[in-house]
């Protein structure tokens, strides 16, 4: 069974970045066929997808915040991080990491999520 | 790229059947046959129910459908339990190889 979990300050300044984790569990980053994406969800809204990356390094972003993210991989430790630039209140939401199917675009596991509030 | 677009609320007696919609355009929905749909319990994570239109993961009840026409898709719930109380997602890739949701519907089971 696959599990990932976030993890990362819960509290960033305005014109920060914003770092966060995801480890992965019970399965292999490097076995390919699947996207490790970052989501996120504002409070009280629906969700936005943010980017992915292979296990390869290749990367694909959202276009309205390619500008301000970068994903990377870590395979021996089984991690993949998100960096979100020049934060504003604006991206104050519950980050979730999740597994994407490379042939299906559908997220078949997901992290329980942390909240990242941006303020100071 | 603009959210796909779903219905704010729906509702429901238990053991009635509910239809969600998610309408996007030919650039997204009516373009692939990648939708899926995801139940989200308050506080928790998105839970997979659908993918590539209609199929069930392992574990989800079989009450639970997928279909498309055109540029939209619909996720239909019979048998309605309270559990099923909650918010519903629609997703698809999009020609620009990216990802996009629709706002989420809130189903109230009464």
């Amino acid at each position: 069974q696959v599990q990932l979990q976030e993890s990362g300050p819960g509290l960033v300044k305005p014109s920060q970045t914003l770092s966060l984790t995801c480890t992965v569990s019970g399965g292999s980053i490097s076995s390919g066929g699947y996207y490790w994406s970052w989501i996120r969800q504002h409070p009280g809204k629906g969700l936005e997808w943010i980017g992915y990356i292979y296990y390869s390094g290749s990367t694909y972003y959202n276009p309205s915040l390619k500008s301000r993210v970068t994903i990377s991989v870590d395979t021996s430790k089984n991690q993949f991080s998100l960096k979100l630039s020049s934060v504003t209140a604006a991206d104050t939401a519950v980050y979730y990491c999740a597994r994407e199917s490379s042939t299906g675009a559908y997220f078949d596991y997901w992290g329980q999520g942390t909240l990242v509030t941006v303020s100071s | 790229q603009s959210a796909l677009t779903q219905p704010a609320s729906v509702s429901g007696s238990p053991g009635q059947s509910i239809t969600i919609s998610c309408t996007g355009t030919s650039s997204d929905v009516g373009g692939y046959n990648y939708v899926s749909w995801y139940q989200q319990h308050p506080g928790k994570a998105p839970k997979l129910m659908i993918y590539e239109v209609s199929n069930r993961p392992s574990g989800v009840p079989d009450r639970f459908s997928g279909s498309k026409s055109g540029n939209t898709a619909s996720l239909t719930i019979s048998g309605l339990q309270a559990e099923d109380e909650a918010d519903y997602y629609c997703s698809s890739y999009t020609s620009s190889s990216t990802v996009v949701f629709g706002g989420g519907t809130k189903l109230t089971v009464l």
